[in-house]
């Protein structure tokens, strides 16, 4: 089963606003990845994470790779309407991809 | 990033009949594929792992027999659902592992199937 907490479920958000979401779990990994699925499509790899510690931006999407190795966070700045859609945490454990639950991020004018 | 294919996009069967879906890398080569379902408002459930050139190894709770997986070549793996039923509608979700460099962790989509049974 899955081993990723992911929170929060669902945000409702004005275009403009921060989105933080995060990933918790009480394993360690070597690996954090973040992706976004658009309704009827694959995901798509946004950013990944591979110290502990980590910080990497992609445009206005930032992710960490927490120090206990248990943890990562998303933030996305600036909330555009195209955000919306419903983000993953992954985290590669015996070469397998575990996914969080998801975070479905829905953005109004 | 690297590009995964798959084929169909969508597939409307008849209750027990067999639907073959195709997983291609397209600009890499990929000995290891993966394979999700995704139900409505759910996260992505690893099927199976496809090994290109041996059998796949499946999930806890996943019939090999009614999943029949085909990691031919480098850049092809084929899901066939076998005496599909309407609990098997779903969206079956492939990926590719690419082993070059830095990019071994990292998985790489197809667009998804979704899969009606009748």
């Amino acid at each position: 089963g899955q081993q990723l907490n992911q929170s929060p479920q669902s945000m409702f958000i004005q275009e403009g606003e921060d989105v933080s979401m995060n990933c918790t779990s009480s394993s360690i990994f070597n690996t954090w990845l973040w992706y976004k699925q658009d309704p009827g499509e694959g995901p798509v790899l946004l950013i990944a994470l591979y110290k502990a510690g980590e910080l990497t931006s992609n445009g206005r999407l930032t992710a960490q790779f927490g120090i206990t190795r248990k943890d990562s966070f998303l933030n996305i700045s600036a909330s555009i309407p195209s955000d919306v859609g419903i983000y993953f945490c992954g985290s590669d454990s015996w070469g397998k991809l575990q996914f969080g639950a998801g975070t479905q991020v829905v953005v109004t004018p | 990033g690297a590009v995964v294919s798959q084929h169909p996009s969508w597939v409307i069967c008849k209750s027990g009949t067999s639907v073959k879906i195709e997983c291609r890398s397209l600009d890499f080569q990929a000995t290891t594929m993966f394979w999700y379902r995704q139900f409505p408002k759910q996260s992505l459930m690893l099927m199976a792992t496809s090994n290109e050139g041996s059998k796949a190894t499946y999930e806890q709770g996943v019939e090999k027999d009614k999943f029949l997986i085909n990691h031919a070549s480098l850049t092809l793996s084929t899901l066939t659902v076998t005496s599909a039923h309407p609990e098997d509608s779903s969206f079956y979700i492939c990926s590719a592992r690419d082993l070059d460099g830095s990019s071994y962790n990292e998985k790489f989509f197809g667009p998804g199937t979704r899969l009606t049974v009748l």
